[in-house]
Parts: structure tokens; sequence; C-alpha cells
């Protein structure tokens, strides 16, 4: 399973758009790009997933550059409820198991 | 609908007791997870159950037992406590959702969803 990179914390303020970039070099062909948001004294959440160019939802944007070895979690306009620890793993399809990072604690100020 | 539910959200042991963590989820997965959380550490598969009957090691099994009672419930046993297992537990499930992508055809995509944890301190 590949392994992910990405930055332990990060800081915005409400209202700015916010990205958050994790680094795959390794991986795999039949790898998915997934990312869960966990908020304190909760369990993670499901996001956004994608495999390859740009993905988007009501949360958030997924973009993958074309030799997928980096992926960048868009969160527009962030407010103080996106304060949260963001997660980027990788995991092939047909894979029931993950491998969790220690994600990215994004503050979001006032 | 309350998806995943686990019980009980806070446990004090004293090392050497015994434990069974209970959860539960009403959205018809075949795949159930534990998962325990330290600072510092990010989550860590203690074991997973890919179908009701079956149950696998994950990254960190030593110390804990699973039973996969039914396709409903999985449950964690502490045969005998230590403070190296005072973490927070999470259980997860996932369904799978079929994908069919250009390249790599039908592809079945596992999202996790997980339950609100539980505190669990040993002394």
């Amino acid at each position: 399973l590949a392994k992910t990179t990405q930055p332990i914390s990060m800081d915005s303020y409400e209202g700015q758009e916010v990205n958050i970039t994790c680094s795959h070099n390794n991986i795999a062909t039949n790898d998915y790009i997934t990312w869960y948001q966990q908020f304190p004294s909760q369990g993670p959440r499901f996001i956004i997933q994608g495999y390859k160019t740009k993905v988007t939802n009501e949360v958030a944007s997924l973009f993958i550059p074309a030799d997928r070895k980096s992926s960048t979690l868009s969160l527009p306009r962030v407010s103080l409820s996106d304060t949260a620890v963001y997660y980027c793993l990788v995991n092939a399809g047909n894979n029931r198991k993950l491998i969790w990072g220690l994600g990215t604690s994004l503050a979001v100020n006032p | 609908n309350a998806g995943v539910t686990q019980t009980p959200k806070f446990q004090v042991l004293k090392t050497g007791q015994s434990m069974t963590l209970q959860c539960a989820q009403d959205m018809n997965h075949n795949s159930m997870y534990w998962y325990r959380q330290d600072p510092g550490m990010g989550l860590r598969l203690i074991y997973y159950s890919a179908s009701e009957g079956t149950t696998d090691k994950g990254e960190v099994p030593n110390g804990y037992n699973v039973s996969r009672l039914n396709k409903r419930e999985f449950s964690l046993r502490l045969e005998s406590a230590a403070p190296s297992q005072t973490s927070v537990y999470f259980c997860a499930s996932s369904g799978g959702r079929v994908h069919r992508d250009r390249g790599l055809g039908r592809v079945i995509l596992y999202e996790q969803y997980f339950g609100p944890g539980t505190r669990l301190t040993v002394t």
C-alpha cells in the first residue's frame, strides 16, 4: 500500500480557500485517493475520493495531476467549523484495508 | 438510521481486567473494522472483518480478540488490559461502492463510516 506524506499542520482564516497537498510517490495503477476529515473526539468522516483529474462535491474539490504522485484537497471559503484533521489515503480498488497517516491539522482563525 | 454505534463511550480499567467493546452498524455493510488512535500516532488497524464469519489481523492485533457475531455486530475484547492499551478505539464499517473506471473497469471502493469512539484508560 502506498505511503502518503502531508503537512503536519496548516493555519488559515475564515473566508479563505485552503489547499492541502498530499504526496504519494509510490501510488499504484489501481489506487484511488481518498480524503477524510476528523473533528476532535469524533471518528473520521469521508470527504471526497478520486482517481485522476478533478473531482468536486458539495464540500470540497480534489485535484490530481496526470502523474498522480500527489493530490490537493481544496476547501473553498473555510469557516471556523472546518478546523479539523484531514487525512489523505491511497488504496486500491477492491481493497478493504486502509493505511492512515498522521493527517494535517488545519486551524481556521477568525 | 443510527449508522455505527459503539458502547461504552468511556471506560476505566485496572491492569489485568478484561472487557469487551461493542460495535453495531445498521447500514447492511459487509466489512467492519476496529482501530485505535493514540496521540501523534494516527489511526492503526487492530482487526477487520471482510464479511460475517471472517476476521483478519491488522497492524496491531496483539492483546486483542474480535468476534463478528453477525452482519451487524463486531466486538473487540481485551482479555488482560495493559496500560499500553490506553487509547481511543474506533469501530468502522464499509459496504463497498461499485465504480466503473474507463481504464480499470469495474472497481469496488470502500468508504468507511466511523462510530463515535470509546475512550479507554488502563491504570
